[in-house]
This record gives C-alpha cells, sequence and structure tokens, in this order.
C-alpha cells in the first residue's frame, strides 16, 4: 500500500528554536494530516490540510500541503517544554476506508 | 465529554492465552479502527468497520480478530497471542459520511506477550 516517510525520524533541539519536519510520498495525497502524540496519550489530530498549496496555522504550528500532492510541511516557532511528543504525518488511501501514517518525528526540547 | 475509551491501559499475558481489549467510543461513529503502533513503523492499521456488522482487513490484521455487534464497541480479539504481538495499540472513531473526517483515538494499550 502507500507509504509516507517522514523527516526527521527524531529531533533534539533547545527550547525556543524553530522546528522543521516534512512527510513525502511515492503517491499522490488529496488530504494530508498531522497529528501529535504526547506520552501515555493517542495521537491527537493537530492540522487538516485539504487543497495543495495550503497553508494553515494552529497557533504556532503552520503546515504546508505541497504542490505536487506528494508532500507535506509542519513547522513549529519558538518550541516550549510542552511541544516534546511525536508528530506523525497522515492520509487517507483513496477509495480506502484506511489513513496511512507516516513512522512519526519523535521532539526532545532541552530547556 | 466526547472519547474513546480502550481497556486495559496495560497487559502482560503468556502466549496462546486468548485475550480481548475492549473499546468503546460515546460519539455515534459508525467508523472504527485498530492500530498498533511499533517503534519507527508509525501506527499500523490491523482492522476497520464502516458500521454494525460491517469489518475488514487493515494491512496488519493477521492474529487477530474484530467484532462490531453495537455501534459504540469494537473489541479487539487475539486468541492465541504471540510474542510478535507485543506492541501498542490504539483504537479510534470517526464519522464515515466523508473520510476526511479526523480519527478520535483511544490512549492506548500497552500489550506484552512472553
Amino acid at each position: 500500500g502507500q507509504q509516507l516517510n517522514q523527516s526527521p525520524q527524531s529531533m533534539f533541539i533547545q527550547e525556543g528554536e524553530d522546528v522543521s519536519m516534512n512527510c513525502t510520498s511515492s503517491s499522490i495525497f488529496n488530504t494530508w494530516l498531522w497529528y501529535k502524540q504526547e506520552p501515555g496519550e493517542g495521537p491527537v489530530l493537530l492540522i487538516a490540510l485539504y487543497k495543495a498549496g495550503e497553508l494553515t496555522s494552529n497557533g504556532r504550528l503552520t503546515a504546508q500541503f505541497g504542490i505536487t500532492r506528494k508532500d507535506s510541511f509542519l513547522n513549529i516557532s519558538a518550541s516550549i517544554p510542552s511541544d516534546v511528543g511525536i508528530y506523525f504525518c497522515a492520509g487517507p488511501q483513496r477509495g480506502a476506508q484506511k489513513l496511512v501514517f507516516g513512522q512519526g518525528t519523535r521532539l526532545t526540547i532541552n530547556p | 465529554e466526547a472519547q474513546v475509551t480502550q481497556n486495559p491501559r496495560y497487559l502482560i499475558t503468556v502466549t496462546g492465552k486468548k485475550l480481548t481489549v475492549t473499546c468503546s467510543q460515546n460519539m455515534n461513529h459508525e467508523y472504527m479502527s485498530w492500530y498498533r503502533q511499533d517503534p519507527g513503523l508509525g501506527l499500523r492499521q490491523i482492522y476497520y468497520s464502516m458500521n454494525v456488522e460491517v469489518t475488514d482487513k487493515g494491512d496488519v490484521p493477521e492474529g487477530y480478530k474484530v467484532s462490531r455487534k453495537e455501534k459504540r464497541n469494537f473489541p479487539l480479539i487475539l486468541e492465541s497471542p504471540s510474542p510478535n504481538q507485543t506492541s501498542l495499540y490504539f483504537c479510534a472513531s470517526r464519522w464515515v459520511s466523508s473520510y476526511n473526517s479526523p480519527l478520535h483515538f483511544g490512549n492506548g494499550t500497552r500489550l506484552t506477550v512472553t
């Protein structure tokens, strides 16, 4: 099936730094979703993107739907300790009732 | 409060001993799904259900069974667990009217099979 490749797999940054991560696919997606998973909890939806080229913000988070529809980017500005967690990109497979997830980017922040 | 509830949160068992992980949602969602999460592999879908009595295989269904007798419940059954089923399991639900509607996840069940 379709696969999503996320990078980097992990990030170790200082508090206050900006963060960038991306997700790529060999196939086209019509929707890109970004989830965050905090320790001991299930993933929670952060941002949903429905249109190629779309740029959407949620507080300090900004995500973009790539023009080719094969990639998406998530940026976090001025990171704070509560940003720690695993960030997943995801996209629904066309014609199938399945959400495909990337491998995740684990974010660690040094205060 | 709208939520997806999984039980138990932690489970340690031995190879071959049948177990069931329960999942219940109170949002009247038609669609429910089970995922397993393993390091470096992200979340992989095990089974999903579009509505009552309608279930289908995901990407990694081997060794698992599900049932959907009621809209709110979607239990995951391991008839004969094996060590390679040690993982973190998530149940999720959403509206089925649009495949773009976001998934709501439970808090996970960490299963260890020895």
